[in-house]
């Protein structure tokens, strides 16, 4: 069964510009919940899609946003970006929320923002 | 709001032994504790779940035990290979996220 999968792996970008980062969940997965991975900060979560809406969201500013297609897919968005937003942005699904549920991560796209 | 903290930030041990890595989190009301592996440059693999009324899963070498009165939680590996090289996680399940640890690094020297 094929996994959860993130495009693109890699990108690199500068200073002010908009990225769009995508992610396909496990077939059946409803829930897809987006995370940032930074040397200094660690895996802090940034936002959960169910059923095209978005139940939570982490502690990130406006230009973080996403959302759900109805078949699950989801893509997040980061608009003027700024030095600090390279990371590794993971996405994991699930059949239910995030919290009380599995998690399946993706490999993750790696964004360097120059 | 929850925090979860690894000791130690890194550890390396010669094949073979057996080592625990540990988790602590500050609020007990949790739904459910995980164990990550994450590889250089990867996504994360998920080792093992303990639900909020369990004690212990296990799985091969893995064993991960969860105190929820005491906001700790240990993963025990037995046997250490190379190939257990990598950052090990914690999450700790809320109601709406997972909130994470800054892991542990693992280094098995051959």
């Amino acid at each position: 069964k094929a996994g959860v999968t993130q495009t693109p792996r890699y990108l690199i970008k500068t200073r002010g510009q908009q990225v769009t980062l995508s992610c396909s969940p496990i077939s059946g997965h409803r829930s897809v919940s987006w995370y940032q991975q930074t040397p200094g900060q660690g895996l802090q979560f940034l936002f959960e899609y169910f059923s095209e809406t978005q139940r939570n969201k982490g502690n990130f500013p406006g230009r973080f946003s996403g959302r759900q297609f109805s078949n699950s897919r989801s893509e997040m968005n980061v608009s003027t970006l700024e030095l600090g937003d390279s990371a590794l942005y993971l996405c994991a699904s699930s059949l239910r929320d995030s919290g009380a549920n599995v998690l399946t991560f993706g490999a993750g796209s790696r964004l360097t923002v120059l | 709001k929850q925090e979860v903290t690894q000791i130690p930030a890194a550890l390396s041990v010669p094949e073979g032994e057996n080592l625990v890595l540990n988790c602590s989190f500050t609020d007990s009301a949790i739904y459910n504790l995980q164990w990550f592996r994450q590889d250089p440059g990867k996504g994360l693999t998920s080792l093992l779940l303990i639900q909020s009324s369990q004690r212990e899963q296990t799985s091969g070498r893995l064993n991960a035990s969860l105190d929820k009165s005491s906001g700790r939680s240990t993963l025990y590996i037995a046997a250490s290979q190379p190939g257990d090289s990598a950052t090990y996680l914690c999450a700790v399940g809320g109601a709406n996220n997972l909130f994470f640890g800054t892991g542990t690094r693992l280094t098995v020297i051959p």
